[in-house]
């Protein structure tokens, strides 16, 4: 039961930036968003997560709405490593220190030379 | 540090065939445990959690079953395939003191029943 919306695939040339929005309208105070990828044939790989402000790490950076009803993973220059289909999701609050996440279909990013 | 495996790495069945899956962790403690499906060109698909040995919750109907006979130890089974169960596995790990934190995934079983 995902709580997301994303469009099924975005291109991108090597080197720029990647921009993924995401759609969570309904999204609750106190949840999360989270972002993983996933290459082809692997486990998904956790990207970053947030809850109202903007995060950076060393992989990328999440933007936030202020309404916090959307958001956008930017990967800022993207390799052709980076191709992979890449999952917004909300996180659903924990019970007993137990996170359930629910993964859509996610976004399908092609890094092209 | 801790890793995750899991096995087989892929696996051919025919329909009414029983199902046995082995995920184990190491490098931590009473750990989250998860199993995932995601079918073929979808999303991944919550089957099963488990907060400790014993303890396991489902998330939808289906002919699977989970066990945890140990702490680091998670078992997806079915008594007899079907078609519909062909898919890739996951399982993935969490830390269970921090909820916050992020699921770690094993590398995945492809299982295709004929």
């Amino acid at each position: 039961d995902a709580k997301t919306t994303q469009p099924p695939s975005m291109d991108c040339a090597e080197g720029r930036a990647a921009n993924l929005p995401c759609n969570h309208s309904t999204i609750s105070g106190n949840e999360y968003v989270y972002w993983y990828r996933q290459i082809h044939s692997q486990g998904p790989q956790y990207i970053i997560h947030g809850l109202k402000n903007n995060e950076t790490n060393e992989m990328a950076s999440l933007i936030i709405t202020e309404d916090r009803k959307s958001s956008t993973l930017i990967l800022p220059h993207a390799t052709l490593r980076d191709t992979a289909v890449y999952y917004c999701i909300v996180r659903v609050p924990p019970v007993y220190n137990f996170n359930k996440f629910y993964f859509g279909s996610g976004t399908k990013l092609n890094v092209k030379p | 540090s801790q890793t995750i495996h899991q096995w087989p790495a892929t696996l051919v069945q025919p329909v009414g065939s029983p199902l046995s899956l082995e995920c184990t962790v190491e490098g931590t403690s009473n750990p989250n445990l998860y199993w995932y499906r995601q079918a073929a060109g979808r999303g991944l698909q919550l089957l099963f959690y488990s907060v400790g040995i014993g303890q396991i919750s489902s998330e939808v109907p289906q002919n699977l079953s989970a066990s945890r006979p140990q702490d680091r130890q998670f078992i997806l089974s079915s008594k007899k395939l079907l078609l519909s169960d062909s898919g890739f596995y996951l399982c993935a790990w969490s830390v269970p003191i921090r909820a916050g934190d992020e699921q770690f995934f094993g590398p995945g079983t492809r299982l295709t029943v004929l």
